[in-house]
């Protein structure tokens, strides 16, 4: 089936250093790609998304790119902020009808320190 | 509603009882979910309606899970005989139409925590 592995963490960084949180998967077939969020308190948020390959999905100075050929999507931030301390999730859809049917990785917790 | 209301957002509960979670979707979506979120599991798919039925159950960990949506709207999470193993946050979130789209998007409530002691 479907599986999503992130890299382990908690990552603890200074302010303005850059980020990489690595996701890799297995899917059959074209799946979507995200990246959502969970902010201390707060629910799940959908950060970016790619729908197929070397798509870049970007928000809030966030990117991923969509590489079939080593099947990653990487989140990257050049320049992080105390507010982007959260937990990040990366996920996957089959496309289609279930769409909505989201795989996760285990998530990631950031840490930014002034 | 202005997002995906769910409540109550905390309930404790004693081992083999039954609980009732509630969710209630953005008006007009037509596709709801629900997840589980544990600490030993993660964040997993438990079922998916469209509309009053639910083309999906795969995730439902065992029969004393169930759900239903009433009214293409409200949507409630039973658990029977509840276990320890029960405990986690129970997620539901809610799309427009449940298909791969452009401007499709999952959006979450903030949960139920569910500690069943």
């Amino acid at each position: 089936g479907d599986s999503v592995t992130q890299m382990e963490g908690p990552v603890t960084l200074s302010e303005e250093a850059f980020l990489t949180i690595n996701c890799t998967y297995t899917a059959t077939g074209y799946p979507s790609l995200f990246w959502y969020v969970q902010y201390p308190g707060e629910g799940l948020q959908l950060l970016l998304k790619a729908t197929k390959a070397d798509d870049k999905g970007s928000n809030k100075g966030f990117e991923a790119t969509y590489r079939k050929e080593t099947t990653s999507f990487h989140l990257e931030k050049g320049s992080v902020q105390v507010s982007d301390s959260a937990v990040y999730f990366c996920a996957l859809s089959p496309g289609g009808t279930s769409y909505g049917k989201l795989t996760f990785g285990q998530g990631t917790i950031l840490t930014v320190h002034p | 509603g202005a997002g995906v209301s769910q409540s109550p957002s905390n309930k404790v509960t004693e081992k083999g009882k039954d609980v009732e979670l509630r969710c209630d979707p953005i008006s007009g979506h037509t596709a709801l979910y629900w997840y589980r979120q544990s600490l030993g599991q993660g964040l997993e798919f438990l079922i998916y309606f469209q509309g009053n039925s639910a083309p999906d159950k795969s995730g439902l960990p065992s029969d004393r899970f169930s759900a239903e949506r009433t009214g293409g709207s409200v949507s409630t999470l039973t658990i029977q005989r509840t276990q320890q193993e029960d405990s986690a946050v129970y997620l539901c979130a809610s799309s427009q139409s449940g298909q791969q789209a452009t401007n499709e998007k999952l959006f979450f409530g903030s949960g139920t925590q569910l500690s069943v002691l």
